[in-house]
């Protein structure tokens, strides 16, 4: 299985800009990058995804390396309710798989 | 309401015993997934099914099977049970089954074997 590499934890203050970054350097070329985020006794949420370029929604950005081994997770300004296990998990096409690794866990200061 | 929803929340049930847990997709969305997560695990891929059709398995012990059914919702199926399986376990739905659609997951249902 591709895997993805994540730092165990960050910490951010509220209402500033957090990167979260992740490494995925045996991605291939049709392989999906996918972030999820948990809070505690809650299921995984969904927060975003992307093939090659960059993607934006209502809830973050994501940055994808030109040569795609690597992303970043771009919330703009942190709030409370951002501090979550973040998850960066590749949808590799020749297995139909979503595989979870141990993701970030964000700490938010107020 | 993420519009999985998985019943039931919460299930008690002692060794040996079997349980069935259930879970309905989001409207129009034709894959279902199911996940374990134990304290000691994380998130365990179990199994995929796409339009009634198994598409994709992970680490699914034999003694736990699933199937999608024509309406769409899922069910798993866990029999012998051990402690060891004392877990949440969470179901998710997509739109295709392709990377390209993210997925919903429901609120998960907690089992404790006792």
């Amino acid at each position: 299985d591709a895997k993805t590499t994540q730092p165990n934890s960050m910490e951010s203050n509220e209402e500033e800009p957090v990167h979260l970054p992740c490494n995925h350097s045996t991605i291939s070329g049709t392989d999906y990058i996918h972030w999820y985020r948990q809070l505690p006794s809650q299921g995984p949420e969904y927060v975003i995804h992307g093939l090659t370029s960059n993607v934006n929604n209502r809830m973050a950005s994501l940055a994808i390396a030109e040569d795609r081994k690597s992303s970043t997770l771009i919330l703009h300004r942190a709030t409370l309710r951002d501090a979550a296990v973040y998850y960066c998990i590749l949808w590799m096409d020749s297995s139909y798989k979503l595989i979870f690794g141990s993701g970030t866990r964000l700490l938010v200061r107020p | 309401d993420s519009g999985v929803t998985q019943t039931p929340k919460h299930l008690i049930t002692a060794t040996g015993q079997r349980v069935t847990l259930r879970c309905s997709p989001r409207s129009g969305d034709l894959s279902v997934y199911w996940y374990q997560q134990s304290l000691d695990q994380g998130l365990q891929f179990l199994i995929q099914y796409y339009n009634g059709e198994e598409r994709a398995k992970g680490n699914i012990l034999e003694r736990f099977s699933a199937q999608q059914f024509p309406d769409l919702h899922s069910e798993l199926n866990l029999s012998s049970l051990e402690l060891g399986d004392s877990a949440l376990y969470f179901c998710a739905s997509s739109a295709s089954g392709q990377g390209n659609y993210g997925y919903t997951f429901g609120s998960g249902t907690r089992l404790t074997v006792v």
